[in-house]
């Protein structure tokens, strides 16, 4: 079956260091992907999206890259922040309109 | 205020009882959808909707039911709850699938 996953379940970096965090994901059709940040106690919040016709989308502090060819995406934190802690997902939309969710990575920020 | 409202947020309820978890947006969004999250599995879609009246089964439908006779709301109902349905239960909308998803504050669900 289709299938989103994170590379790693946790990451710490230094505050002020960039992070990275790693997405794989198995259906070559998905044409949509996020990246969700999710607070301790809250829903998931939006942070960036990016289509399949993109490679790279830049907002603020946050970058997203998409690898079609080793269906690869990767979320990029820069001047990482405490309040940037969090657990972070990946997320892919199929053709036929339905979600799948990465198992997500932890991110620890130490001041 | 544009949010996504669930009702309740958390809930203890019995194996067989049926319940029903509420959802309602107020940003006239037609894609709306049901998640479950539990712990190393990440988030799994239960049911989805396109619009009013159209209604689509996700990566784990059984033991659910959902309705949509309106926009704004789209109920989760467990006719027969067991144990294993016991999760914290997320609503979100968007105004299409690929536009930005809008996350409930989520519904913690224990069936004893």
């Amino acid at each position: 079956g289709e299938s989103v996953g994170l590379h790693l379940p946790t990451l710490s970096v230094q505050e002020g260091d960039n992070s990275i965090i790693n997405c794989a994901y198995s259906n070559s059709a998905s044409d949509y992907f996020i990246w969700y940040k999710q607070e301790s106690g809250k829903g998931p919040q939006f942070i960036i999206d990016i289509r399949s016709n993109m490679d790279k989308r830049q907002g603020q502090r946050v970058t997203v890259l998409l690898n079609k060819t080793v269906k690869h995406l990767s979320l990029q934190i820069a001047a990482t922040q405490p309040g940037d802690s969090a657990v972070y997902f990946c997320a892919g939309l199929n053709t036929g309109n339905q979600f799948y969710f990465g198992t997500g990575t932890s991110l620890t920020v130490i001041p | 205020e544009a949010q996504v409202t669930q009702n309740p947020r958390y809930l203890i309820t019995v194996t067989g009882k049926k319940l029903t978890v509420t959802c309602s947006q107020n940003m006239n969004h037609e894609y709306m959808s049901w998640y479950r999250q539990d712990p190393g599995l990440g988030l799994r879609q239960i049911y989805y909707s396109m619009n009013v009246e159209v209604t689509d089964k996700g990566d784990v439908p059984e033991g659910y039911k959902v309705s949509r006779k309106e926009k704004r709301n789209f109920p989760l109902i467990l006719e027969s709850p067991s144990p294993n349905q016991t999760s914290l239960y997320f609503c979100a909308s968007s105004l299409r699938p690929w536009e930005t998803q809008y996350f409930g504050p989520g519904t913690r669900l224990l069936v004893l």
